[in-house]
């Protein structure tokens, strides 16, 4: 079955401490990007790769950082969580060649929580 | 920046009614996408449209391109509770490799049986 998979699916964790969302896709798509969902703001994206060591920040790229080791693989990264990135997270794939606006398809989300 | 922007934020309607959800914005895009996401869930794309003007359908659903790519509406004929859901607009500009697409914040539908 082809999908996007994130985990954990949930975390409640403290200020300060390290902490990794990995996601993984199964459709060998070269894109894959990272969004934040927020109450009133919509999906806001974190960062995206076109490929594998090609990453760029999106709208709101601050106190996170992703790699992009292999096609399938895409970690968010949050070196020191501060409660402002109490959020739902979710992690999109879709395939870069042909026609305009190809199908993102997106994981199940991890409602993360910083205390 | 919020490039696009949607209206009505809220709808909550009974079975039967229709309704329209619009997606506006200044800019010209490439294409426009709507995506419905369900609670727990990730967005799930409905359809892509990529000319000034262009109309499609799904079932109940249609979905509409203004004609200078700068809007997009989606009106859904008698609706019913499993139309329940927070509706997502997105636009992209450039082709292919160079589409990045922005999400406008939402509408949330919630249709009472």
């Amino acid at each position: 079955e082809a999908q996007v998979t994130q985990n954990p699916r949930y975390l409640i964790t403290v200020t300060g401490k390290k902490l990794t969302v990995t996601c993984s896709q199964n459709m060998n798509h070269e894109y894959m990007s990272w969004y934040r969902q927020d109450p009133g703001l919509g999906l806001r994206q974190i960062y995206y790769s076109m490929n594998v060591e090609v990453t760029d920040k999106g709208d709101v790229p601050e106190g996170y950082k992703v790699s992009r080791k292999e096609k399938r693989n895409f970690p968010l990264i949050l070196e020191s969580p501060s409660p402002n990135q109490t959020s739902l997270y979710f992690c999109a794939s879709r395939r870069l060649a042909g026609e305009r606006g190809n199908e993102q398809f997106f994981g199940p989300g991890t409602r993360l929580t910083v205390l | 920046t919020q490039l696009l922007e949607q209206s009505p934020q809220f709808l909550s309607i009974q079975e039967g009614e229709n309704l329209t959800v619009y997606c506006n914005s200044s800019s010209v895009f490439s294409s426009l996408q709507w995506y419905r996401q369900e609670p727990g869930e990730g967005p799930v794309l409905l359809v892509t449209v990529v000319t000034g003007g262009e109309v499609k359908k799904l079932k109940r659903l249609t979905f509409q391109f203004g004609d200078a790519r700068k809007d997009s509406s989606l009106h859904i004929t008698a609706a019913q509770p499993g139309d329940t859901g927070l509706y997502l607009c997105a636009g992209g500009r450039g082709p292919g490799g160079s589409y990045i697409p922005t999400f406008g914040r939402g509408t949330s539908l919630i249709v009472h049986p």
